[in-house]
């Protein structure tokens, strides 16, 4: 059982590039998510998906974009990179059961934008 | 609203020596605390979570935690550190919308 699965685990980008971040899950796990991971700031949402179709916008969604074809995948894209953008990104998944259910976290992908 | 704060951005203990983290908590409906670890370059981990079947809630590698409404806190401790518990440790609480509020972590060095 892989869990949740991030490719890849290091990138370097330029300023304006393009890119996109992969996220799977082969949990059936219902909600997916990205964060962001900064110095002194903790984890900040994103973007998230309740389901195969649904995407919504978390605190930080400014500059990214997210969609959810299949209940496995929620690739997360930059358009067009920024050096603001530079920090380790986190993809979670959960079961939608309650709110007391917990995330399941991926190894993450540090990203930096020279 | 919920939120969650973490006193103490760095904390360091001696090995052998209590570990206590401290995380209290706002929410606007009955909250659903966990604490989660990560080490150095990897992803988060789940240390313990509560959910209201008991207030002292026992975790992973010798953690517990204990919930108190009164104080709104979610306090997590070790009797006995290790050097491997050196990590970030995350407080979170679930929100309405299925959302996770993290605190800002504390980084836990253990010296030797």
């Amino acid at each position: 059982n892989a869990g949740v699965t991030q490719t890849p685990k290091f990138q370097v980008l330029k300023t304006g590039q393009s890119m996109t971040l992969q996220c799977a899950q082969d949990m059936n796990h219902e909600y997916m998510s990205w964060y962001r991971q900064d110095p002194g700031m903790g984890l900040r949402l994103i973007h998230y998906s309740v389901g195969a179709g649904i995407t919504d916008q978390g605190e930080v969604p400014n500059g990214y974009n997210v969609s959810r074809s299949t209940t496995e995948d929620f690739p997360l894209r930059l358009l067009s990179a920024a050096p603001s953008q530079t920090s380790v990104y986190f993809c979670a998944s959960r079961i939608l059961a309650g709110r007391n259910t917990e995330a399941f976290f991926g190894q993450g992908t540090r990203l930096t934008v020279v | 609203a919920q939120s969650v704060t973490q006193l103490g951005s760095h904390v360091s203990v001696s090995e052998g020596a209590l570990v206590l983290l401290r995380c209290n908590y706002s929410s606007s409906v009955p909250p659903y605390l966990f604490w989660y670890v990560q080490y150095p370059n990897q992803g988060l981990q789940l240390l313990l979570k509560y959910t209201s079947a008991a207030t002292l809630v026992k975790g992973i590698n010798g953690f517990e935690a204990e919930f108190k409404k009164s104080e709104t806190s979610f306090h997590l401790t070790k009797p006995s550190a290790h050097m491997s518990d050196a990590a970030e440790y995350f407080c979170a609480v679930t929100g309405t919308g299925n959302q996770f509020y993290f605190g800002t972590g504390t980084s836990l060095t253990v010296i030797p």
